[in-house]
């Protein structure tokens, strides 16, 4: 079984710019997660979905920040305009409606804004 | 507002010995907490889990500590191995919600 997979692994765009980034949940996991750990503090929730729904965005630092997951399956994270302070890895996480809380966690995409 | 804070930045230890990793919490709320493990360039690993009724769980080497009054767990990795060498997180939720994490702890093992 595949694992959560994002995309892109790295990203290096200017202040300013656009930047999407993707994440493909396991496979049958409603529940998707986005969180963010900057200049290697803590890891920070950003926000959740159940399905296609948001069931919490409390974590999102502003508007700038705009999440999708269309159709309940892969989700994207757009980020616009990107400011300094956004660069940081995002990570994805899903897990399962019922049972226990284990989410697994995708590779990260690393950002970093100039 | 730190929810969830791990105190010891880093940790070395021995091959062969016990690792001691430990995480305070301030909200009473958390009913569910994990531990993962983190390798450069890459996500956080899954590596054990308790639910707030339970004060103990085992898995292999790993064990997780839960003391409710204290707010406070651990995870004891016992026999360390130098493969154990990463970044572990500590982190809470309430009833299957986001998790909250600590700042990590770097353990490194010696061979």
């Amino acid at each position: 079984e595949a694992g959560v997979t994002q995309f892109p692994s790295h990203s290096v765009i200017e202040k300013g710019q656009t930047v999407t980034l993707r994440c493909d949940p396991i496979s049958g996991h409603d529940n998707l997660y986005w969180y963010r750990r900057v200049m290697g503090k803590e890891i920070k929730f950003l926000l959740h979905f159940v399905k296609e729904s948001k069931q919490d965005e409390s974590g999102m630092p502003n508007n700038r920040f705009l999440a999708e997951r269309t159709g309940g399956t892969y989700s994207t994270l757009k980020v616009q305009p990107a400011e300094l302070e956004d660069s940081g890895v995002y990570f994805c996480a899903s897990s399962q409606v019922w049972g226990a809380n284990e989410q697994f966690f995708g590779p990260g995409t690393r950002l970093t804004v100039l | 507002d730190q929810q969830v804070k791990q105190n010891s930045p880093s940790l070395s230890v021995q091959e062969g010995r016990i690792s001691i990793l430990n995480c305070d919490y301030t909200n009473s709320m958390f009913d569910y907490f994990l531990w993962y493990k983190k390798y450069p360039a890459e996500g956080p690993t899954f590596l054990i889990s308790i639910s707030s009724i339970k004060d103990k769980n085992e898995d292999g080497r790993f064990t997780v500590f839960l003391n409710k009054s204290a707010k406070h767990l651990s995870l004891h990795i016992v026999p360390s191995q130098p493969g154990d060498s990463a970044v572990y997180f500590c982190a809470a939720s309430v009833s299957y919600g986001k998790l909250t994490f600590g700042q990590g702890t770097i353990l490194t093992v010696h061979p």
